[in-house]
């Protein structure tokens, strides 16, 4: 069975700088998504960054992108010159692809400050 | 031209009383789920749905039960609820199976 750990229960940083959430999981699939999403106090779930396991270039989108090492099973996610509109929850999540009756499984989540 | 709508946002009731939760995509989306956030924040799918055939039942409780009048609507009937269904629960829509899901804003299901 897949699973997916992030390890940082909670963080905190000043504004502008530049922040890395971890996360790790376990597969023995060779296709699959990984995804973050963010969870701000509004609770709206809203996706931030989407990666296909078959490409070996890393995602980006903006300030968000993602650091996709394959071998190690691990998707860390760097959030540049951070903004106070970036405390939330954020989840790292996994799915197997192709498969129809497969589902999401998220990580427990890290939840990040960002201090004025 | 909300994308993944829910009604209602909050639902206070008491234990025993059956209630529903709705949930609307207009995406054209085929596939709809429904998860379950406990208190800890933790997010477990429940049920989904493509093109109204259940594809995922997870071991939820048979008081659960979702209904997909059409491609576009997921509710989620529960009955006799009782304090540990208290939770945000959201619906979500993806294009296909195995395709980002897109969520709606989360019903805080509150029993007493």
């Amino acid at each position: 069975a897949q699973t997916v750990t992030q390890s940082q229960p909670e963080m905190s940083v000043q504004e502008a700088e530049t922040v890395t959430l971890s996360c790790t999981y376990d597969t023995s699939e060779n296709n699959y998504y990984l995804f973050w999403y963010k969870q701000p106090p509004s609770r709206q779930m809203i996706l931030v960054i989407r990666q296909e396991a078959y490409k070996q270039q890393n995602a980006t989108e903006n300030r968000f992108s993602v650091n996709f090492q394959k071998a190690a099973k691990s998707f860390s996610l760097k959030i540049s010159d951070s903004q106070l509109g970036d405390t939330a929850m954020y989840f790292c999540a996994f799915m197997k692809q192709y498969n129809r009756d497969d589902k999401i499984i998220f990580g427990k989540g890290t939840r990040l400050h960002i201090l004025p | 031209d909300t994308a993944v709508s829910q009604t209602p946002k909050y639902l206070v009731t008491q234990m025993g009383n059956d209630k529903s939760i709705k949930c609307e995509q207009n995406l054209g989306h085929d596939t709809m789920y429904w998860y379950k956030q406990d208190s800890k924040k933790f997010l477990k799918i429940m049920f989904s749905y493509n093109n109204k055939e259940l594809i995922i039942n997870e071991t939820v409780p048979n008081r659960f039960s979702p209904k997909s009048p059409d491609k576009a609507h997921l509710n989620l009937h529960i009955n006799s609820l009782e304090l540990g269904d208290s939770a945000v629960y959201f619906c979500a829509s993806s294009p296909r199976v195995d395709h980002e899901q897109y969520f709606g804003p989360g019903t805080r299901l509150t029993v007493t």
